[in-house]
């Protein structure tokens, strides 16, 4: 059964430093979502992409992030100057479709820990 | 604000027993009412999907119901197993937006025990 796939499943930084999370969609999705789950916490919403731009973000989505799809299978999270703060798990999910009731499929996720 | 909030936060229960889990939201534009399973450093992973049409929905041992008027869901699972220990998280789709967006509850941590 097709699976979204992240890697590194556990990444290790030093604040200020610029991490790049990795994930591979299922290969006939077109939505590609980016999630956090801050330890203890309920899982955010960061932000949608669509055709090759950002469809929606969430407020915590700012300018010290960014997201790209820079060939045909990989989906990226950029976190620049990363923050005590951002230490989550961080997940990516896809969808076939955007509508009502598709499903979105979850990946198992990447530990940041910012030290 | 759009939220959705769930009781208990945690549940014990014993091997073979029922449980209910209990979602409240106000979200608006509603979509539709999710709930996932989340083992313990895993992506969620979707148990049902309900539209506001919809009262009922069943996958294997865990029934979801709505009741879209008073914005309450609840999750019941029936003869527990081992397995079944996990975050369980109700989430409603909300669909003002480009895409649709999920909204996640804080989840109950519900431990099977033997």
């Amino acid at each position: 059964e097709p699976e979204v796939t992240q890697t590194p499943s556990h990444q290790v930084t030093q604040m200020g430093q610029e991490v790049i999370l990795r994930c591979v969609p299922i290969s006939n999705h077109l939505y590609f979502y980016w999630y956090r789950q801050i330890l203890g916490q309920k899982v955010e919403f960061l932000v949608s992409f669509y055709n090759n731009e950002i469809s929606e973000k969430s407020e915590i989505f700012d300018d010290q992030f960014s997201v790209e799809r820079p060939d045909g299978s990989n989906f990226t999270l950029k976190i620049r100057s990363t923050k005590l703060e951002d230490s989550a798990m961080y997940f990516c999910a896809s969808s076939e479709v955007a509508g009502d009731i598709y499903e979105q499929y979850f990946g198992p996720g990447t530990r940041l820990t910012v030290t | 604000k759009n939220q959705v909030e769930q009781s208990p936060q945690s549940l014990i229960i014993l091997e073979g027993k029922n449980c209910t889990l209990q979602c409240n939201y106000t979200v608006s534009p509603f979509s539709n009412l999710r709930w996932y399973k989340q083992d313990t450093g895993r992506g969620p992973v979707s148990l049902t999907i309900m539209t506001f049409s919809e009262n009922t929905k069943s996958n294997g041992r865990y029934t979801a119901t709505l009741d879209a008027d008073t914005k309450q869901s609840s999750l019941h699972i029936t003869a527990s197993q081992l397995s079944d220990s996990a975050s369980y998280i109700c989430v409603v789709t909300s669909n003002g937006g480009a895409t649709n967006k999920l909204i996640f509850g804080t989840g109950t941590l519900l431990a099977v025990q033997p």
